[in-house]
């Protein structure tokens, strides 16, 4: 149990449309981190968030965006969605920047 | 860019028998090198870490040592259980000091150990 519950589970969504994946966090992890894992590969950084601030974003484009709230929730949100959006989605947090991270168990995300 | 390589899998195995899972990585610096495990349905777990050349990780049996010469990171264990049939990801990371929150990782190695 690693304290980090991710919701929804699963996901079905159009190409074009928008969506909201959620996060919530141990209390006192200041740190988020989110993670999009392909079908057989491992996953790829998209972005951190300290103290509700980007802090470092990996090779995706702005149309990944994400928001982290005082609650120790976060949300990424991803625009005008493409088939190859489908992945699970991770979420990892901590209780800082160089601190072990916490990883939930992912929402699956499915785009026809 | 930094980039991690797992050697091709999956892995099957007996119960009891030796592993190895190979991982070779590129990255500039000096990363913190990490093996991170994820059971059927569970989120990713840190399994072990090594931080500097030479440092050995080490935990529930698995270790792993820091080659810089070799840029390697190689996950062992001399007796495999049927609970550790998992997912193993090799990762680092150079974001700065000990940093765990920007990884790269590897595609995974699939180990299944059979009775």
């Amino acid at each position: 149990e690693t304290g980090v519950t991710q919701s929804p589970t699963h996901l079905i969504k159009t190409r074009g449309q928008q969506v909201t994946l959620r996060c919530s966090s141990q209390s006192g992890h200041n740190t988020v981190s989110w993670y999009q894992q392909a079908l057989g590969q491992g996953p790829q950084f998209i972005f951190q968030y300290y103290r509700e601030e980007e802090n470092g974003r990996g090779n995706f484009p702005p149309r990944f965006s994400g928001l982290q709230f005082p609650n120790y929730s976060s949300e990424l949100n991803v625009n005008a969605l493409e088939l190859d959006d489908s992945a699970l989605y991770l979420c990892a947090s901590s209780p800082g920047r160089y601190e072990k991270l916490f990883f939930g168990s992912g929402t699956q995300l499915s785009v026809l | 860019g930094n980039s991690v390589t797992q050697m091709e899998g999956p892995v099957t195995l007996s119960e009891e028998a030796f592993l190895t899972i190979n991982c070779t990585y590129t990255a500039t610096g000096y990363p913190s090198l990490f093996w991170y495990v994820q059971y059927p349905g569970e989120g990713l777990q840190l399994l072990l870490k090594a931080t500097k050349a030479d440092d050995k990780g080490s935990n529930k049996g698995f270790e792993a040592t820091y080659r810089k010469e070799t840029t390697s990171f190689h996950l062992e264990k001399g007796s495999v259980q049927v609970s550790d049939s998992a997912v193993y990801f090799c990762a680092l990371s150079n974001a700065g000091g000990t940093s765990y929150g920007k990884l790269t990782f590897g595609q995974g190695t699939i180990l299944t150990v059979h009775p």
